[in-house]
């Protein structure tokens, strides 16, 4: 079955500290991963996506994510957070057919602690 | 680009009552999402379509919900009749077909049924 699993339903950590948030796929094809994240009150805006070739992405907002095949991992990180992260963050795996969407994890809520 | 347009972004209506939001698409994008985003269930995919067609509609809660997709730039969601229970954020979203293409959500419509 495809889905995708975010372990951590809600997680503090200090401003400045660093980041991980978690994300384990199951995809039966080539996966096409992608971490959103959405405010309070706004929609989801993408943060990052991983097609191919290198394992370590950029994204916006100073945020990377590691793609690791064997343990079937996405995990998104930032060295050091700032209060304004404090959000939701979603991560999403898809494939390359045509007419197909993406499936979403639960969500992970960022608070930041000053 | 004006990226993914939803109207209204917010409707207060009493229960009983016909609710139709609105969605355009980002221009060139053919495939059209809708969500639903409550705080008991997180973000659930209602129904998509690819071309104009609905794709995969088995999300829809219950037969008073219907979507429609008239032609590329245009999709309607609608409830009739509204129930308190369908209170949350509806969100838009679109893509273009091809591998590892992302989503772009709308910023959302927050439906209230008194």
């Amino acid at each position: 079955a495809q889905s995708v699993t975010q372990p951590d339903i809600h997680i503090t950590v200090s401003e400045g500290a660093s980041l991980e948030l978690r994300c384990n796929y199951s995809y039966g094809a080539t996966p096409y991963l992608f971490w959103y994240v959405q405010s309070p009150g706004q929609g989801l805006q993408l943060l990052l996506k991983y097609f191919s070739g290198d394992t370590l992405v950029q994204g916006i907002k100073g945020f990377e994510a590691e793609f690791k095949r064997s343990q079937s991992s996405f995990n998104l990180r930032k060295p050091s957070v700032h209060w304004s992260d404090a959000a939701e963050y979603f991560c999403a795996v898809g494939g390359n057919q045509a007419g197909t969407a993406l499936i979403f994890g639960k969500g992970t809520t960022l608070s930041v602690s000053s | 680009d004006a990226g993914v347009i939803q109207s209204p972004r917010h409707e207060v209506t009493e229960m009983g009552q016909e609710v139709t939001l609105r969605c355009k698409p980002i221009s060139g994008h053919n495939s059209l999402f809708w969500y639903r985003q409550t705080m008991m269930r997180g973000l659930e995919l209602l129904i998509y379509f690819n071309n104009n067609v609905p794709i995969d509609d088995s999300g829809m809660p219950e037969d008073r919900f219907s979507a429609k997709m008239p032609n590329a730039s245009f999709s309607t969601l609608k409830i009739q009749p509204s129930e308190p229970r369908d209170s949350a954020v509806y969100f838009c979203a679109s893509r273009v077909d091809g591998g590892g293409v992302a989503q772009y959500f709308g910023p959302g419509t927050r439906l209230t049924v008194l």
